[in-house]
């Protein structure tokens, strides 16, 4: 299995430029989930899915950011109009329903700079 | 609501050394605690979990932590520390009640020296 895969690695945008993060989750797991990671606040859950279905958004900063998930194999995280704010690493974690459905297997993230 | 605290941003410890990372939790209910490991430019890595039963729990690596429900407390150990240990180590809290929401405390750095 190739994990949690995450595209682009690195992202360098101007402010105000949209910005799509993508994310391809573990093959049979149906959550998903979008950290964002700065030095500032930590780790911080922006949204997750279960089975394609957004749960929790309440983490997600403002109306610049929506997250989509159009089947189980795909998701993406949009940001626009993106700020120098916005700077950050993006991580996108899945993990499967069941007795051992905490342990979630992180991507190896997206380094955002708005420029 | 719940949170996880992490009191220490840094540790130092010497190769061979025990290795503590200490975290307290704070959940309405009942809780799942994890310890994750991040490696520079890499998401994190589970390195173990406490649901219940036994409060010692082990995991990858040579990690163990120990579930104590009166300190609400879910410290990290390892007997021997190694160099290759030095990493971003994070402590998560789930409260059993509260949907799958797992929340994070801020990170711990352990640095290994030879």
């Amino acid at each position: 299995d190739a994990g949690v895969i995450q595209s682009p690695r690195h992202e360098v945008t101007e402010m105000g430029q949209e910005v799509t993060l993508r994310c391809k989750p573990i093959s049979g797991h149906d959550y998903l989930f979008w950290y964002r990671q700065t030095m500032m606040r930590g780790l911080e859950l922006l949204i997750y899915f279960n089975n394609n279905v957004p749960i929790d958004d309440s983490g997600m900063p403002e109306d610049r950011f929506s997250a989509k998930m159009p089947n189980a194999s795909f998701s993406t995280l949009k940001i626009q109009p993106s700020e120098p704010r916005d700077s950050a690493v993006y991580f996108c974690a899945s993990s499967r329903q069941g007795t051992n459905n905490e342990k979630l297997f992180f991507g190896s993230g997206t380094q955002l700079s708005v420029l | 609501a719940q949170s996880v605290a992490q009191p220490e941003d840094q540790v130092n410890v010497a190769e061979g050394n025990p290795l503590t990372v200490k975290c307290t939790y704070s959940v309405s209910g009942n809780p799942y605690l994890f310890w994750y490991v991040q490696y520079p430019n890499r998401g994190l890595q589970f390195l173990l979990k406490y649901i219940t039963g036994d409060n010692l729990v082990k995991g990858s690596y040579g990690f163990e932590a120990e579930f104590n429900k009166s300190q609400t407390s879910f410290h990290l150990k390892k007997p021997s520390a190694l160099v290759s240990d030095s990493a971003l180590y994070f402590c998560a809290v789930r409260d059993r009640a509260a949907g799958n929401k797992l929340t994070f405390g801020g990170g711990t750095r352990v640095l290994v020296k030879p």
